[in-house]
């Protein structure tokens, strides 16, 4: 199975910090990397799929990017709604594993 | 509203057996292999299983392989997941989630429903 490894796994920022997390994979998976925004008690939601590609409704201050093994999503101006937890996902060979979660606080 | 609504969760025994659903609304269900995704208390997403359009393809974590079934009523817009011979380490919520039509991932999830394993 690939392994999916995110960091970090927490960090503090403050309103309209600019914000990177970072998730690697164990093997090649080309563009297929997801990543989920979860808030406590809710459903995760989709953010950007295929490394870069915003989902419809996202923000555009989310942008992710990458390729291989390597990825990285920033959020440009971090707003009190995206104190979450952020969690990458390949999708490349089944199973389509998750990283351990960023948890984002606020400072 | 385009929704999936998860059910079935509860106190399971070890050894025992579990029948999970999701109803989904709103869109066409027929069309979207869907997924089952659970989160152990304080822990990561894992990926448990999906099941293509028609049902007749599956494909499942190896921690619940041989235990666990997906299904799916396309009648009936409902997804299923009959979890058996259950452990301690399933005790977890489980989300059901809509892959995307053109792209590899899940751009709908169920609020999930609750199973917990225990004597």
């Amino acid at each position: 199975d690939i392994q999916m490894t995110q960091s970090p796994s927490s960090l503090s920022a403050s309103v309209g910090d600019r914000v990177t997390i970072t998730c690697r994979s164990s093997q090649y998976i080309d563009k297929y990397l997801n990543w989920y925004q979860q808030k406590p008690g809710k459903a995760p939601k989709l953010l950007i799929y295929d490394s870069s590609s915003l989902q419809v409704g996202v923000p555009s201050r989310f942008s992710g990017s990458g390729s291989g093994t390597d990825f990285t999503l920033t959020i440009s101006s971090v707003q009190p709604e995206d104190f979450a937890t952020y969690s990458c996902q390949h999708t490349y060979s089944i199973p389509w594993t998750f990283g351990q979660g960023t948890k984002v606080e606020i400072k | 509203d385009v929704q999936l609504v998860e059910s079935g969760g509860g106190l399971g025994q070890p050894g025992g057996s579990l029948r999970l659903a999701c109803a989904a609304s709103g869109f066409t269900f027929s069309s979207h292999w869907m997924h089952w995704v659970r989160q152990a208390p304080g822990k990561g997403l894992v990926w448990v299983s999906r099941i293509s359009t028609d049902g007749r393809r599956s494909d499942y974590a190896d921690s619940v392989k041989g235990r666990f079934i997906i299904s799916r009523d396309n009648a009936k817009n409902t997804l299923y997941l009959e979890m058996n011979s259950l452990r301690a380490e399933d005790t977890a919520v489980y989300h059901c989630a809509r892959d995307h039509e053109r792209h590899r991932a899940f751009d709908l999830w169920g609020q999930g429903t609750m199973v917990s394993v225990s004597s």
